[in-house]
């Protein structure tokens, strides 16, 4: 079974418009961690945001924000006023404890994001 | 230095050569992992390191494979014999802990082209 699922193969967003990327997660470890990263056309893996099994907050860092419902284990990322440096591919992946804490990775989102 | 550097940044290789591809990890971190991504998919994990220990070496995909991080900072990957299905980018990534809550920082990747 698949630990990370990511949806939307592709996504495309309005200029200074609002996007969410879905991903749902499959786990039995009550000790996970959920991230995100942006992988622009150039290759490097840049992290996002970060949301802990235990937080009971949604994690924000400036226009990302994290919507965590842990009963339904989703872990959507939602990006506000779109910029065309955003157009990237978006990655949703989880640390659990009992996984030697290595990161596990979705299938990812590519976001085009249109003036 | 200031992030993950990985050497060479370009490798091309003809059918059933080694390589060898290295990582300098950010100083003081002590977990660190490889990953194999094809284009247009997720990284994959191959092995991880926690100092000069490979506790998790089950993504290695062959025997051809192999990853060594002796005195616990710069880590090599070799793979022996390469074939085509090995045309990837691999990504080297370090953190601070060994921990389910940080997040991974990872270097630009060597994009390796099997002949």
């Amino acid at each position: 079974a698949q630990k990370i699922t990511q949806t939307q193969p592709g996504m495309f967003v309005q200029e200074k418009e609002a996007v969410t990327l879905d991903c749902t997660y499959d786990t039995s470890d009550p000790s996970y961690g959920l991230f995100w990263y942006k992988q622009p056309s150039s290759g490097e893996m840049i992290f996002l945001i970060y949301q802990g099994s235990y937080d009971q907050q949604n994690a924000t860092e400036g226009r990302y924000s994290l919507n965590f419902q842990k009963a339904r284990k989703s872990a959507n990322l939602v990006i506000s006023a779109s910029q065309l440096g955003d157009s990237a591919m978006y990655f949703c992946a989880m640390r659990e404890r009992g996984s030697n804490y290595k990161l596990t990775f979705g299938k990812g989102t590519l976001l085009t994001v249109n003036p | 230095g200031a992030g993950v550097s990985q050497s060479p940044r370009y490798k091309v290789a003809k059918r059933g050569q080694d390589v060898a591809l290295r990582c300098d990890p950010i100083s003081g971190h002590v977990s660190l992992f490889w990953y194999q991504q094809a284009l247009g998919q997720g990284p994959e994990f191959l092995t991880y390191f926690q100092n000069e220990a490979q506790l998790d070496k089950s993504g290695l995909p062959s025997d051809r494979f192999f990853a060594e991080r002796p005195e616990g900072s710069v880590s090599t990957l070799k793979i022996q014999r390469t074939q085509q299905e090995d045309s990837a980018v691999y990504l080297c990534a370090s953190s601070f802990q060994a921990s389910y809550t940080g997040e991974l920082f990872f270097g630009e990747g060597s994009r390796l082209t099997v002949l």
